[in-house]
């Protein structure tokens, strides 16, 4: 089984709709991300959380929302979909106390497109 | 301001040696990673440099010179699977937490 998980993979939705990506992890990580990727533009970081009670904004966290409901789960939302919001969503975790270079886990990804 | 430039694409020859390049310019540098991203997946980690110097991992080797801003990813016995994206991070010590700051990567094709 993955250690990350996404869901959903793929959807599709119209503009000014409310739509939730959430994330999973097995792996006991405190420390999880939220990037999304477009062509050319490589990984932009949208949120961070470094426990359940730590939330702090990413470097284009505008027009998102992030709940860290427990150490598990990590999700993501866009309270009004707009079309420049389609990209692939990577959800990632980390822990620190693995090792000095605190390699990245990454899920899947969710492909999102905003009509 | 944080800045990480590699090349977007290069093309090499199945069984050769290609390097892919990577500068960057942080303010708080503390480690560079490499990842492989293949087209559809998420990136998994190759390797990471916190010193000056080359690190080896079996084909793969990754080399830091932090007074340059500059490390290479260096490819050996190319096989077709390695064609994929390659992207260069570089973690950076900020108020509150550490960044890792990503590059956009450089797709590389390996051709027969």
């Amino acid at each position: 089984d993955a250690d990350v998980t996404q869901t959903p993979r793929n959807r599709i939705t119209k503009t000014g709709k409310r739509i939730m990506l959430e994330c999973s992890q097995t792996k006991g990580h405190d420390r999880m991300y939220w990037y999304r990727q477009d062509p050319g533009l490589g990984l932009r970081l949208i949120y961070y959380s470094f426990d359940v009670k730590d939330i702090n904004k990413g470097e284009i966290s505008d027009g998102y929302s992030v709940s860290r409901q427990a150490q598990a789960k990590f999700s993501l939302s866009l309270e009004s979909a707009i079309p420049n919001q389609t990209a692939l969503y990577f959800c990632a975790t980390s822990d620190p106390k693995m090792a000095a270079q605190e390699t990245q886990y990454f899920g899947p990804g969710t492909r999102l497109l905003v009509l | 301001g944080q800045n990480i430039d590699q090349p977007t694409e290069m093309t090499a020859t199945e069984g050769a040696i290609v390097q892919i390049n990577c500068t960057y310019q942080t303010s708080g540098f503390n480690g560079l990673f490499w990842y492989q991203q293949h087209a559809g997946e998420a990136p998994t980690f190759l390797s990471y440099n916190v010193l000056d110097g080359l690190e080896e991992k079996g084909r793969f080797s990754s080399f830091l010179s932090r007074s340059k801003g500059y490390s290479y990813l260096l490819l050996k016995e190319l096989q077709m699977k390695d064609s994929a994206s390659y992207l260069c991070a570089v973690r950076d010590v900020n108020t509150g937490g550490f960044k890792t700051i990503f590059g956009a990567g450089t797709r590389l094709f390996v051709k027969a």
